[in-house]
């Protein structure tokens, strides 16, 4: 069974600060994806990594995926509050077209 | 314009009542799907659809139906909705093409049953 795992779960920080977030799975997979959602609303694509080793960034948010390790990482830097939000990571089980999410990771930044 | 709509919004319905969840898509998507999501357990796959003659369960079917009318609408059903399937749902699409699976949400319906 395919399970993935974020963590942290919760995490406050304040601005200005660098921050990780882990996801890991627990089955071979080539693609993993990562979402955000505000609070009361729907899910938004952030990043799409399709290899091992693919890097992708977007201002201050940058992921990565180490498919030997399962592990892809989403890098904040330099934190600021509108980054406050729930961050879903999802691995794509190629077998049958599905995702499997992570539970997501609760992001608070405080100015 | 909003490429997956869903309808309605919000519902408050009560114990035993059936209830029809919408969801519409503009991507010209073939694949469709629905899921729930509660407080802390991320999201789960109700029912998912390849095309209009595909249909299948998820995770967590049980209580729920769905139907397929066109490629582009994908309804689920709570036949006799209980408290506890009061939850934020949301309908989503994909495209193979793309070589990935990466999934499109709709806005989402927040259900809750008295």
């Amino acid at each position: 069974e395919l399970k993935v795992e974020q963590n942290p779960l919760f995490l406050s920080m304040q601005e200005g600060k660098n921050y990780t977030i882990y996801c890991n799975y627990s089955t071979t997979s080539d693609r993993l994806y990562w979402y955000r959602q505000d609070p009361g609303k729907s899910l938004e694509s952030l990043f799409v990594l399709l290899s091992n080793g693919a890097v992708k960034q977007e201002g201050r948010l940058m992921a990565s995926l180490d498919t030997k390790a399962r592990l892809s990482t989403l890098h904040i830097t330099a934190a600021v509050h509108d980054l406050s939000a729930t961050y879903f990571c999802a691995v794509d089980m190629d077998s049958n077209y599905q995702l499997i999410w992570g539970a997501g990771t609760k992001l608070i930044i405080k100015p | 314009d909003a490429d997956v709509t869903q309808t309605p919004r919000n519902r408050i319905t009560k114990t035993g009542k059936r209830i029809m969840l919408e969801c519409s898509q503009t991507k010209g998507h073939d694949r469709m799907y629905w899921y729930r999501q509660d407080p802390g357990l991320g999201l789960r796959l109700i029912y998912y659809s390849f095309d209009v003659k595909d249909i299948n369960k998820g995770e967590i079917s049980d209580g729920y139906s769905v139907s397929r009318q066109a490629q582009a609408k994908f309804s689920l059903s709570l036949e006799s909705a209980i408290p506890n399937q009061t939850a934020l749902y949301f309908c989503a699409t994909s495209d193979p093409r793309t070589g990935g699976y990466e999934q499109y949400f709709g806005p989402g319906t927040r259900l809750t049953v008295t």
